[in-house]
């Protein structure tokens, strides 16, 4: 079926480290998948952070970015400097430009940062 | 930026009894979503909406379920009766268009115990 998995939670890092959160995913019925990352802040809603909707470019923001591996069907998460407003709750998710918008969420990541 | 809003943030109900769930979405989106998570398991997908209908529904949405929009404000998730493992996070999303790469922008969530 399609689905998304990515690094089981929690991880701690310190403030100024670099951080990788991997995420792979399984299209099998998704003919044009299209990969994003989804961040929530305590007490709020689950927001965009970056999404990839072409095979093999690579999508930033906030100093986060994330390369879509049609090869390997991965889409991790990287950022060399972390900071502690990074701490926060990461969902990789899989969506279908064909299915209005249906996503596949992976089991989220929390990440804490120390200073 | 744009937000969700998902009032109660937690409900607690006995099990058979209805309860509607209410999203106040971004005020000139035109989809509008319901995910459910269940503790410890992830977001999945129930439904989505646009122009007073249900264009994909998953199979976690029983007949039980139903969504409206009745006075084109709030989005509302009613289940009818419900059952015990109805018990999970709600959370509303709403977009701008309804193609495959549009952002989606979530509520915080509504708590449901079911009792």
């Amino acid at each position: 079926g399609d689905s998304v998995t990515q690094t089981e939670g929690p991880v701690t890092v310190s403030e100024s480290e670099s951080l990788i959160i991997n995420c792979t995913y399984s299209a099998t019925s998704i003919a044009y998948p299209n990969l994003f990352w989804y961040v929530r802040y305590p007490g709020e809603g689950l927001q965009l952070l970056l999404k990839v909707i072409t095979a093999g470019q690579k999508g930033s923001s906030r100093g986060f970015e994330a390369t879509y591996n049609k090869e390997t069907t991965s889409f991790h998460l990287q950022k060399a400097s972390v900071q502690e407003s990074d701490s926060a709750v990461y969902y990789c998710a899989l969506g279908d430009r064909t299915n209005y918008n249906v996503l596949y969420f992976g089991s989220g990541t929390k990440l804490t940062v120390e200073p | 930026g744009p937000k969700v809003l998902q009032i109660p943030s937690h409900q607690i109900i006995d099990m058979g009894q209805m309860v509607t769930l209410n999203c106040d979405p971004v005020s000139n989106h035109l989809y509008f979503y319901w995910y459910k998570q269940i503790l410890g398991q992830q977001m999945e997908f129930l439904v989505n909406f646009y122009n007073g209908k249900v264009m994909e529904k998953s199979k976690l949405f029983k007949d039980q379920f139903s969504v409206e929009r009745p006075d084109g404000s709030y989005f509302t998730l009613k289940i009818q009766p419900t059952a015990l493992e109805d018990s999970a996070v709600y959370f509303c999303a709403s977009s701008l268009g309804g193609a495959g790469a549009e952002t989606l922008y979530f509520g915080s969530g509504t708590r449901l115990t079911v009792l």
